[in-house]
Order: structure tokens, then C-alpha cells, then sequence
């Protein structure tokens, strides 16, 4: 089966940096996926990683060490506008096709 | 460029009525998507299909739940009949190809309770 492990909340100030990790069981890991959710809304792509070590990408990076099973969102210079899930998505490749699995996805506050 | 196009936005039905639901993703993607995501929780698939093809829908109770992509565009989620579970919000999504980087484009979903 697949597992995925995401903090369910995590609070911040205006201005910080907040990680918010991941960790994963899963088959036909092929790379991982973070989208951001704002509340009532559809969730839109931030990052994507395969190989190991860091992407950045602005105020967002991200992290994938596919031996630990384990990445995490890093996002610097908090702002208000930054309080949403966001959604950790393993990506797994069956007969030739990808799906995401997603994670229950972490809820973070920004605070003034 | 168009995004990916849902309607309706909101659906409000009683038990074991049914519902179905449209999706119209953007121009080109090959690969389609229809996710539940219950209040809380992140979205699970449903079903996968490759043009007018399912090439996933392991996840799809399909004793309730039913999907179409005719010609491999517009794509239909039908529930019937419908339970107090199924209420969720039903995201649909879109990608180029169904393999490597390329990211999934969601619509902005229908909100379906069942009272």
C-alpha cells in the first residue's frame, strides 16, 4: 500500500521561514509533487522533484531524499497570502502511466 | 490559455438520488483525472484516463460510481445511486501525458452534498 505522513497544522509568523516535511511509503516511486490549497479552492502546482537534493524556486524549495523516503517544503519570508494545505504528492508510475498519491496535506497558518 | 472547466460549481441532492458531473480539461492534455476530497483530507483518485481510455480506477466504487470520456475530451463522474458518504468536493485535473514532469492542472471543482 502506499503511506504517506504530513503534519496535520503548523502556525507562523509573517515574515519566517516555516519546513513542513513528508515522509512516504510507497511503490513506483518515481518523484514527488507539492501542491498549495487555499481553502475552497483547487490545489495549484509548486514544486516537483526526482532526483535527490534541493529545488528553489522564489520564496519556495524543495527537498527529496528518495532513500530516506522523506522531502519537505521549505518557505521562506512568510506571507499572509501563504495560509493554505499544502498537499505532499508522491508520483507513481504503474504499467507506464503516473498517478499522485496525496498526502492529507498540512494546513498553515500565517500570522500577522 | 483556458483551464480546466467543472460544472456545476454546487450540487445539493438527497440520498440515493443521483448526480453527475462535467468536466472539460484543457486543450491538448491526453491524460484525465476525477479526484474526491473529503473535508480534512487530500484528494483520491477515482479514476485515470488516458485519452477515452481508463487506465486506473482501482479507487472507483463502481457498484455507485461511473465514468466517461467520449472522444477524449469532456469527461462525465455520474454517482447513483448517491449515499451520505459521497459528500465531497469532486476535483478534476488534466495533465499533457500521464508520465515524468508534467504537473496536473485541477479545475475548481464541484461541491456535491447529500442530505
Amino acid at each position: 500500500g502506499q503511506n504517506i505522513d504530513q503534519p496535520t497544522e503548523m502556525t507562523a509568523t509573517e515574515g519566517a521561514i516555516v519546513q513542513i516535511n513528508c515522509t512516504y511509503q510507497t511503490s513506483g516511486f518515481n518523484g514527488l509533487f507539492w501542491y498549495q490549497q487555499h481553502a475552497g479552492e483547487a490545489p495549484t502546482f509548486l514544486s516537483y522533484n526526482v532526483l535527490d537534493g534541493l529545488e528553489e524556486k522564489g520564496r519556495f524549495s524543495s527537498f527529496l531524499s528518495r532513500s530516506k523516503g522523506y522531502s519537505y517544503l521549505l518557505l521562506k519570508e512568510l506571507q499572509m497570502k501563504d495560509s493554505a494545505s499544502y498537499l505532499c504528492a508522491p508520483q507513481i508510475l504503474n504499467t507506464g502511466f503516473q498517478k499522485l498519491v496525496f498526502g492529507t496535506g498540512t494546513r498553515l497558518l500565517v500570522s500577522p | 490559455e483556458a483551464g480546466v472547466a467543472q460544472s456545476p460549481r454546487y450540487k445539493i441532492i438527497e440520498k440515493r438520488q443521483s448526480v453527475a458531473f462535467w468536466c472539460n480539461p484543457i486543450s491538448g492534455h491526453a491524460t484525465l483525472y476525477w479526484y474526491q476530497q473529503i473535508l480534512g483530507q487530500g484528494p483520491k483518485l477515482l479514476i485515470q484516463f488516458q485519452n477515452n481510455g481508463v487506465v486506473d480506477d482501482s479507487q472507483l466504487p463502481k457498484d455507485r460510481f461511473s465514468a466517461e470520456r467520449l472522444k477524449g475530451v469532456d469527461s462525465t463522474l455520474k454517482i447513483q445511486p448517491a449515499k451520505l458518504e459521497d459528500s465531497a468536493v469532486y476535483l478534476c485535473a488534466s495533465s499533457f501525458l500521464a508520465g515524468d514532469t508534467y504537473e496536473q492542472y485541477f479545475g475548481p471543482g464541484t461541491r456535491l452534498t447529500v442530505t
